[in-house]
């Protein structure tokens, strides 16, 4: 199984600010099959990132996504109010597919 | 625009069978993998497998001899079974469509919908 590994747990950040999460495959993943996620409290998660850097249908360009191999970025350029969230990255390359334990960028 | 909705009891009693529906709507179930995910309070993102919308599946092996993924194409749904449940499988089950554009990525999700094992 691929462990893939967030960091860090939490984020205090302020509007305006820059947010970078980090995200670490146990084992080389196909910068195809990552994608990076947002979920707010009581909602489901909505897809920002797949293919490690294209964003989905919707999402400003603040968000950006970058990496390979092992190492995946997502860059927050300017943190929005309604961006403070849980973000989680998920591997879909190998099986069983896996998720990062999440990211919680909370107001600093 | 796709619409996925989970549907079926919020409370089943330890080693009873978990079952839920995933109901597809604004566009066919074919041509797509479907996933469920679930959720434990507080706790992330699990995934528990997968269906091709021609019936072949994969489970997550922590879960695989609990699980059995299905699919009616004919009433653009997918299905959920988890025999033996223990509070452990106290979560919010998601279903989500599997996009294929680059890759495999969850692109439509389910509100979700929670689960509770409780006698």
């Amino acid at each position: 199984e691929v462990v893939m590994t967030q960091s860090p747990d939490t984020l205090s950040l302020s509007p305006g600010e820059r947010a970078t999460l980090s995200c670490r495959a146990s084992q080389s993943v196909s910068s195809s099959y990552l994608s990076w996620y947002q979920q707010k409290p009581g909602q489901a998660p909505r897809l920002l990132i797949y293919g490690a850097s294209t964003r989905a249908t919707g999402i400003p360009a603040r968000f950006s996504g970058s990496g390979s191999g092992t190492d995946f970025t997502l860059t927050i350029s300017s943190l929005q109010p309604e961006d403070f969230a849980v973000y989680y990255c998920q591997q879909n390359y190998n099986l069983p597919w896996t998720f990062g334990q999440g990211t919680k960028v909370e107001t600093k | 625009q796709v619409q996925l909705q989970e549907s079926g009891p919020g409370l089943v009693k330890p080693s009873e069978t978990l079952s839920l529906t995933c109901t597809v709507s604004g566009g066919s179930i074919s041509s797509y993998y479907w996933s469920w995910i679930r959720q434990p309070p507080g706790k992330g993102l699990e995934w528990i497998g997968y269906i091709y919308f021609s019936g072949s599946t994969s489970y997550n092996p922590s879960l695989k001899s609990r699980v059995t993924i299905s699919v009616d194409t004919s009433k653009n749904q997918f299905y959920l079974k988890l025999s033996s449940v223990t509070a452990a499988d106290t979560a919010v089950y998601y279903c989500a469509r599997v996009g294929i554009l680059i890759g495999y990525y969850n692109d439509y999700w389910g509100q979700g919908t929670l689960v509770t094992v409780s006698s």
